[in-house]
């Protein structure tokens, strides 16, 4: 069965205080792994997509990173701004569902 | 941002009674998705739709159906409502530029269910 667990549950930073979200993932084939932020009251918005282990992307202070059994999502010198839930997703590549963790509430305190 | 909207955006209601919520697009992307999110449970898909008139189950379909009449309009209903489907209810589109893996997401419903 597909399955996404991501830890911690909640993080809180200082603002500069770097740290890691993690993924860790269990899926029949993957066909992508997807990072995305959510502010409260709003609906997910898509940051990164993932095919392959060893694949890295960036965008701003964010780095996502993929091994076979988990991504991490490192966030580096962390702005107050960067507070919000980010949530993990696996999508197989034997079927059109994807499967979203619970996600990691992150609090960055000026 | 994606052209994506819900209606209504909040919507109280009692057991038993018929809800249906609306998705609407501008972008023409054939893949439409409908979600909820609950405490402890993260985001769990309902039903989608690969086309007009052409739609799936999700992991928790029970007590939803779905209608795609045409591209850009997604609705889903609840038959008759039970307090378990207190929830925000989110819509997502994908497009083939993605290969359809990026999901763009509506702003949600949140539906309380008395």
């Amino acid at each position: 069965e597909d399955q996404v667990t991501q830890s911690p549950e909640a993080l809180r930073l200082q603002e500069g205080e770097s740290s890691s979200l993690n993924c860790s993932y269990t899926v029949s084939g993957l066909r992508g792994l997807f990072w995305y932020r959510q502010d409260p009251g709003k609906g997910p918005e898509f940051l990164f997509t993932l095919y392959s282990a060893g694949e890295e992307k960036e965008k701003e202070r964010l780095k996502a990173t993929l091994t076979k059994k988990e991504s991490f999502l490192h966030i580096t010198a962390p702005k107050p701004e960067d507070s919000a839930t980010y949530l993990c997703a696996v999508r197989s590549n034997t079927g059109n569902q994807f499967y979203f963790g619970t996600g990691t509430s992150l609090t960055v305190i000026p | 941002d994606a052209g994506i909207t819900q209606s209504p955006r909040h919507k109280v209601t009692e057991t038993g009674t018929p809800v249906t919520l609306r998705c609407h697009q501008t972008e023409n992307h054939r893949y439409m998705y409908w979600y909820r999110q609950d405490p402890g449970h993260g985001l769990r898909l309902i039903h989608y739709s690969y086309g007009v008139k052409d739609t799936d189950k999700g992991e928790v379909s029970d007590g939803y159906s779905v209608s795609r009449s045409k591209t850009e309009d997604f609705l889903l209903t609840l038959e008759s409502a039970t307090s378990s489907q207190t929830s925000v209810y989110f819509c997502a589109i994908s497009g083939m530029a993605s290969g359809h893996n990026e999901q763009f997401f509506g702003p949600g419903t949140r539906l309380t269910v008395l």
